[in-house]
């Protein structure tokens, strides 16, 4: 069965660079969350999508934007990137605002600023 | 502040041996899922609990939700050097459209 694809799957960028990073849902999902996951911490939600609206939004910088587009596939806007900003970024999907919070999620995309 | 407490953070044991994993809130929640996952690799959802008390067992994990909904646990019966991964529960709190939230993890390493 088809799984969440994110890509690219490693990224290295410089400070201040910017990083788009992107989340193609499993098929028929119209609801994509992005979360952050630091080294040996927990995932952190930044944002999620239904519909191609904004439905959340948690901890994520102000430099950091997104948009989920009518194929339902999203993208992660990083700019002025900082040497915090690297982590592991993994999207999730699922059908609809799941009340029991069920997501499949992405094998995530790493990101190393330098 | 860690809204999800999980104990303990590291745990490693001989295989063949039994564990338990606990996860701890002051909060209600109105779902709570245990994730595992791999170095590099996206949690993989195993279970999910949404009845207080409720108990689901896969194979020789078997997972118990607290009465009040706001603890669980994750009890594995003779692990196996498979198990090894991180396991992160996970929850959406009660009367909350917050998004799910994520538990400290616990690193378990089963040895041969």
């Amino acid at each position: 069965a088809a799984g969440v694809i994110q890509s690219p799957r490693h990224l290295i960028k410089e400070k201040r660079e910017t990083a788009t990073l992107k989340c193609y849902p499993i098929p028929r999902h119209d609801t994509v969350y992005w979360y952050q996951q630091g080294p040996g911490q927990d995932p952190q939600f930044l944002i999620s999508f239904y519909e191609k609206m904004q439905s959340d939004k948690g901890s994520i910088p102000d430099r950091f934007s997104a948009q989920q587009f009518s194929d339902y596939h999203s993208e992660l806007n990083m700019s002025s990137l900082e040497l915090g900003d690297s982590a592991l970024y993994f999207c999730a999907s699922s059908l609809g605002l799941v009340n029991t919070g069920e997501l499949f999620f992405g094998e995530g995309s790493r990101l190393t600023v330098l | 502040t860690q809204l999800l407490e999980q104990s303990p953070q590291f745990l490693s044991i001989q295989e063949g041996e039994n564990l338990t994993v606990y996860c701890n809130s002051s909060s209600v929640f109105s779902s709570l899922q245990w994730y595992r996952q791999e170095p590099g690799e996206g949690p993989v959802l195993l279970v999910t609990v949404v009845t207080g008390g409720e108990v689901k067992k896969l194979k020789r994990l078997t997972f118990q939700f607290g009465d009040a909904r706001k603890d669980s646990s994750l009890h594995i019966t003779a692990a196996q050097t498979g198990d090894t991964g991180l396991y992160l529960c996970a929850g959406k709190l009660a009367g909350s459209a917050r998004q799910l939230t994520f538990g400290s993890g616990t690193q378990l390493t089963v040895l041969p």
